[in-house]
């Protein structure tokens, strides 16, 4: 069972302060990693996906990625209240069905970030 | 919501009633999958289409059962359901779920409550 395991929250940080959300995958073989968000209600939205080792900023987001330790982390800098939502940790796995091998999303459960004011 | 789009949004079943959840993704995308997600537990995986064609995902029950008349439709057909089915159900869809870095997106979700 090829599994993806998010930090366990939920995760309260005041407004501006740097949320950090991390999330471990076990299979090695992975080379795609999303993180998206969801607001409560609504349906996942990506907001951040990394292929290779190291940092990828994209405003107040930054992914990190780490093959070797099999670990992707989010910050988020200046965390404001329209922050606070579940993100989900996604990293593509693969599967066989019919002989072929395929990859998947394997979603984590998930860490619920409340920023307050 | 233009890009995927769900319907209805919610929905209220007896467990003897046979119902459809439709999907339709304005993105022009090869693949389509379904997903479902309960309280407390990750998003699951139900079932995968590319250009139309199914791939088995086999822990799915037979009483969900899944239709894909075009690479821009998937309709979830549901029978004889039973409350633990009650869940958000989400379609999404990708350019090609056979490339690395294939990124998925998602439509609103259907809400669906089995009494």
């Amino acid at each position: 069972q090829k599994e993806v395991e998010q930090n366990s929250g939920p995760l309260s940080v005041p407004e501006g302060a740097i949320a950090s959300l991390n999330c471990t995958y076990s299979d090695r073989g992975s080379q795609s990693f999303f993180w998206y968000r969801q607001y409560s209600g609504k349906s996942p939205e990506l907001i951040m996906s990394i292929y290779s080792n190291g940092d990828k900023e994209d405003g107040r987001f930054t992914a990190q990625l780490n093959k070797a330790s099999q670990y992707v982390s989010l910050l988020i800098r200046d965390s404001q209240p329209s922050d606070s939502a579940t993100y989900l940790c996604a990293v593509n796995t693969e599967f066989n069905a019919g002989g072929t091998s395929y990859g998947k999303l394997t979603f984590g459960q998930g860490t619920i970030l409340t920023v307050h004011p | 919501e233009t890009g995927v789009t769900q319907t209805p949004r919610h929905l209220v079943m007896g467990m003897t009633n046979k119902k459809s959840l439709k999907c339709e993704q304005h993105l022009g995308h090869n693949a389509m999958y379904w997903y479902k997600q309960s309280a407390k537990k990750p998003l699951e995986l139900m079932f995968v289409y590319s250009l139309e064609e199914r791939v088995e995902n086999n822990s799915v029950p037979s009483r969900f059962s899944p239709e894909c008349p075009n690479s821009s439709h998937l309709f979830l057909h549901l029978h004889t359901l039973q409350p633990e089915d009650s869940a958000l159900y989400l379609c999404a869809s990708s350019q090609d779920f056979r490339q690395d870095g294939d990124t998925q997106y998602f439509g609103p979700g259907t809400r669906l409550t089995v009494l």
